[in-house]
């Protein structure tokens, strides 16, 4: 089956500076490769995906990249607001319809302002 | 709010007890999740439920349970809890009837069980 190692498991960064958090997968099958961010005392929630068939997608300060030759995806986050402080998981698929995610076991970021 | 009802928020209980925790899907979703969040051990996905039926197994122990009803609502039992049973359990869903898998999942905030 499918296994997600994410790192690393804490981060801090200043305010403004930008955070980057790894992920990598063992099963080649795996096409759809969400990240999800949970707040405290919250569920976690969908921020960005990717499929396999995309190398990058961004939405205004956060971005995630895929290389599917060496099975890593990373998500970035520019300019970072002591909002983003919070847990981020990524996760990864063999995309089937309705097959259950694998999650990393989680990155807490925190933001310094 | 993501739509998801899980409760109850918070229970303490002691060592051999049995606990039921409730989830109520997002209008119309079919299929339910349930995953533990453990210190350290991020999301551990234990059962999944389709339209009623199961459809996936994780690292769910013989001790739990879990069941989706007819009204699409799941419960997940733990029996002969133990102090390493103390986590957060989370409960998801997804696929709104009518609609193609986006993928994603709507988290509910969870049930923290506490086993003394």
């Amino acid at each position: 089956g499918e296994n997600v190692e994410q790192h690393p498991s804490t981060l801090s960064v200043q305010e403004g500076d930008s955070a980057v958090i790894k992920c990598t997968y063992s099963d080649s099958a795996s096409n759809y490769f969400p990240w999800y961010k949970q707040e405290l005392g919250k569920g976690p929630q969908l921020i960005i995906d990717i499929r396999s068939n995309v190398g990058e997608k961004k939405d205004q300060r956060i971005a995630v990249t895929l290389n599917k030759t060496a099975k890593h995806f990373s998500l970035h986050i520019t300019e970072t607001q002591p909002e983003d402080s919070a847990v981020y998981f990524c996760a990864a698929i063999p995309y089937s319809g309705n097959t259950p995610l694998v999650f990393g076991k989680g990155t807490r970021l925190s933001v310094i302002a | 709010d993501s739509g998801v009802t899980q409760t109850p928020k918070h229970l303490i209980t002691a060592t051999g007890q049995r606990v039921t925790l409730r989830c109520s899907p997002r209008s119309g979703d079919l299929s339910v999740y349930w995953y533990q969040q453990s210190l350290d051990q991020g999301l551990q996905f234990l059962i999944q439920y389709y339209n009623g039926e199961e459809r996936a197994k994780g690292n769910i122990l013989e001790r739990f349970s879990a069941q989706q009803f007819p009204d699409l609502h799941s419960e997940l039992n733990l029996s002969s809890l133990e102090l390493g049973d103390s986590a957060l359990y989370f409960c998801a869903s997804s696929v709104p009837l009518g609609h193609q898998n986006t993928g994603e999942l709507f988290f509910g905030e969870g049930s923290r069980l506490t086993v003394l």
